[in-house]
């Protein structure tokens, strides 16, 4: 079975720093691009960074760059988002999915999504 | 940026009611759009991608059309499985961009 499992969401000061995690299971993860979304509460999705296979190339969200910094290890089938200079406005659900076919970066949509994990920013 | 804005912000239906759902998109996307359904703390669900085309498993009972900036996902005889919040998404190019949701309720 694919499946997506995120971790390391908590609650944090803001101007603090958080790292979350995503397990991939059930594909060869290597090949993939990979993606991070959030969502703050009551609100819409908001895609926030895309990895190619091999890290090749990266993606960020203007609400995000400069703060965040996605990566990978293909050798631990994980998704990584260093997220720094936290705010209010980063509280949100956030989900890490997949895109859906392999070795391509650009016009892919996101077939498997994870549960999510929380991120609270508050003092 | 590309933007998407998807009507109405909220659908009330009943049991077996045919529904309609717009996104459209700020400039012409093709046919790169996505459609997800979204439960209540749950993840978002793909439902179809490349505006028409229907994801594995998904009911017949969806359909998606659309292309340029004009886009729609009817859902032909609402079920109850189906009360939920859908969004639309273009991968056209980044950033990659949500409309702001549709909530179907029960009327």
């Amino acid at each position: 079975e694919v499946q997506l499992v995120e971790s390391g969401g908590g609650l944090v000061k803001p101007g603090g720093s958080l790292r979350l995690s995503c397990v991939a299971s059930g594909f060869t993860f290597r090949d993939y691009t990979m993606n991070w979304v959030r969502q703050a509460p009551g609100k819409g999705l908001e895609w926030i960074s895309s990895i190619s296979d091999g890290s090749s190339y990266i993606q960020y969200g203007d609400s995000v760059k400069g703060r965040i910094t996605v990566s990978r290890d293909d050798a631990e089938n994980s998704l990584y988002l260093q997220m720094d200079s936290l705010t209010d406005d980063d509280t949100a659900v956030y989900f890490c999915a997949r895109s859906d076919s392999a070795h391509i970066f650009y016009y892919c949509y996101m077939d498997v999504w994870g549960k999510g994990t929380t991120v609270i920013v508050s003092s | 940026d590309i933007k998407m804005t998807q009507s109405p912000s909220t659908l009330s239906a009943s049991v077996g009611d045919r529904i309609t759902i717009t996104c459209r998109a700020s400039q012409s996307i093709d046919n790169w759009l996505a459609w997800y359904q979204q439960k209540p703390g749950k993840a978002p669900k793909l439902l179809i991608f490349k505006a028409s085309s229907l994801e594995n498993r998904v009911p017949s009972r969806f359909a998606g059309a659309g292309s340029g900036t004009e886009f729609t996902l009817t859902i032909t005889s609402l079920q109850p499985d189906d009360f939920a919040t859908y969004h639309c998404q273009q991968f056209k190019s980044y950033p990659w961009t949500f409309g702001q949701g549709t909530k179907v309720d029960i009327k």
